[in-house]
């Protein structure tokens, strides 16, 4: 139990196009999913909290125009990359909250590569 | 503010020997303290975590921490290093009054078992 899942798990774009990340909790719901970025060999950096119903929480640097992230169910968030640049170019992990246990679970993570 | 500071980027053993990667981590209040595994190009899993109660946490595959408040402390071990165990490790904190919420990553120790 508590998978979640993240598609697509690669995408390589051209720069300027948009890209959509999906990540949804596979077994259970989740209020609360955060958005990770990590570097090659390099930490997670959250890049913002995803709440159910209402408008994300990025962290300080990271601009919400370029990242847009929708919570539309408590299964399902999603983060857009708008007019990809390749310094957009990473490895973006999500976590899920899980309901109940209130505890952390992650996704497998997408690697976009902007061309 | 939290933050976690792991010794060690690269923590090289050899298999059958005594795994040790070390956390230290600075908060204010009370933290709880996680530890995650991930292996390339995937998400994270939970080792394990430490909440309240007892300092010494067992977790999967072997591992366990032990919380020492008194040195700001959580250090992972492992008395038997096995193959599978090479991978990047992360030492996270969170602050109590939000539960397992908005994790701070220490950077990462690359564990690497020769047989």
């Amino acid at each position: 139990g508590a998978v979640v899942s993240q598609h697509p798990s690669r995408v390589i774009c051209k720069s300027g196009t948009s890209v959509k990340i999906e990540c949804r909790s596979l077994d259970f719901q989740a209020t609360t999913m955060f958005w990770y970025r990590q570097f090659p060999k390099q930490s997670l950096m959250l890049m913002a909290t995803s709440n159910e119903g209402s408008k994300a929480t990025y962290e300080q640097g990271v601009e919400k125009d370029k990242f847009l992230i929708n919570h539309a169910s408590l299964t399902l968030s999603t983060l857009t990359v708008t007019s990809a640049h390749p310094e957009d170019s990473s490895f973006y992990i999500c976590s899920a909250v899980h309901i109940i246990y209130n505890e952390q679970f992650f996704g497998p993570g997408t690697r976009l590569t902007v061309l | 503010a939290q933050s976690v500071t792991q010794l060690g980027s690269h923590v090289s053993v050899s298999e059958g020997a005594l795994v040790l990667l070390r956390c230290n981590y600075s908060s204010s209040v009370p933290p709880y303290l996680f530890w995650y595994v991930q292996y390339p190009n995937q998400g994270l899993q939970l080792l394990l975590k430490y909440t309240t109660g007892a300092t010494l946490v067992k977790g999967i595959n072997g591992f366990e921490a032990e919380f020492k408040k008194s040195e700001t402390s959580f250090h992972l071990t492992k008395p038997s290093a096995h193959m599978s165990d090479a991978a990047e490790y992360f030492c996270a904190v969170s602050l109590m009054n939000t539960g397992f919420q908005k994790l701070v990553f220490g950077t990462g120790t690359r564990l690497l078992v020769s047989p």
